[in-house]
């Protein structure tokens, strides 16, 4: 149980155009799901937290304009960079949290190279 | 927010030994967990301990809430056990990753 899926697990876009990422949680209802990055052999950096229905909360220094994020239902959530650049070029991983437990279940990644 | 330091950073191990991993956290939490990041990037959870023992086959955790420090025993490594490991705490629902340790299982 518990798995969470993302997709595309891989794109690549030219710089200036939009890229939307999902996230779901297959067998069960995430209240709430995260969106992480990571660059090359670093750790794991929290970009933004979202609630069904609700708007999601950025983390500092993460641009809410840039990084949009749409939580639609218990079991889906989008990530969509919006004219991206070289730079934003990262991996990007989605989590959702049952709300029973604070225990959060990854999904696999996604990884933008943007050209 | 909280901080989270892992160590060693790199550990290199010949298949069958044993090893420690640690994770100290800055202030007190309420969630913890331990992560496998295999090569392909996916995180598999592997405990999920805010505080006292698990175990899970050769694996197992301790935290102790009050000193605040968790570890992660790895018994009879295997070369699959390769990868890096992450420890991650927080409050509620927010967690705070460390950087890592990266762990190479020689054959």
């Amino acid at each position: 149980g518990a798995v969470v899926s993302q997709h595309p697990s891989w794109v690549i876009c030219k710089s200036g155009t939009s890229v939307k990422i999902e996230c779901r949680s297959l067998d069960f209802q995430a209240t709430t799901m995260f969106w992480y990055r990571q660059f090359p052999k670093q750790s794991l950096m929290l970009m933004a937290t979202s609630n069904e229905g609700s708007k999601a909360t950025y983390e500092q220094g993460v641009e809410k304009d840039k990084f949009l994020i749409n939580h639609a239902s218990l079991t889906l959530s989008t990530l969509t960079v919006t004219s991206a650049h070289p730079e934003d070029s990262s991996f990007y991983i989605c989590s959702a949290q049952t709300g029973y437990l604070y225990e959060q279940y990854f999904g696999p990644g996604t990884r933008l190279t943007v050209t | 927010g909280i901080q989270v330091e892992q160590s060693p950073p790199d550990l290199i191990l010949q298949e069958g030994a044993n090893s420690t991993l640690r994770c100290n956290f800055s202030d007190s939490v309420n969630n913890l967990q331990w992560f496998h990041q295999n090569p392909w990037g996916q995180l598999i959870n592997l405990f999920y301990i805010p505080s006292g023992t698990k175990q899970n086959g050769r694996l197992s955790a301790t935290t102790v809430a009050t000193e605040r420090y968790s570890l992660l025993y790895i018994s009879s490594s295997q070369t699959t056990d390769s990868g890096v490991y992450f420890c991650a705490a927080g409050n509620d629902y927010k967690l705070s990753f460390g950087a890592g340790t990266t762990v190479t299982v020689r054959a």
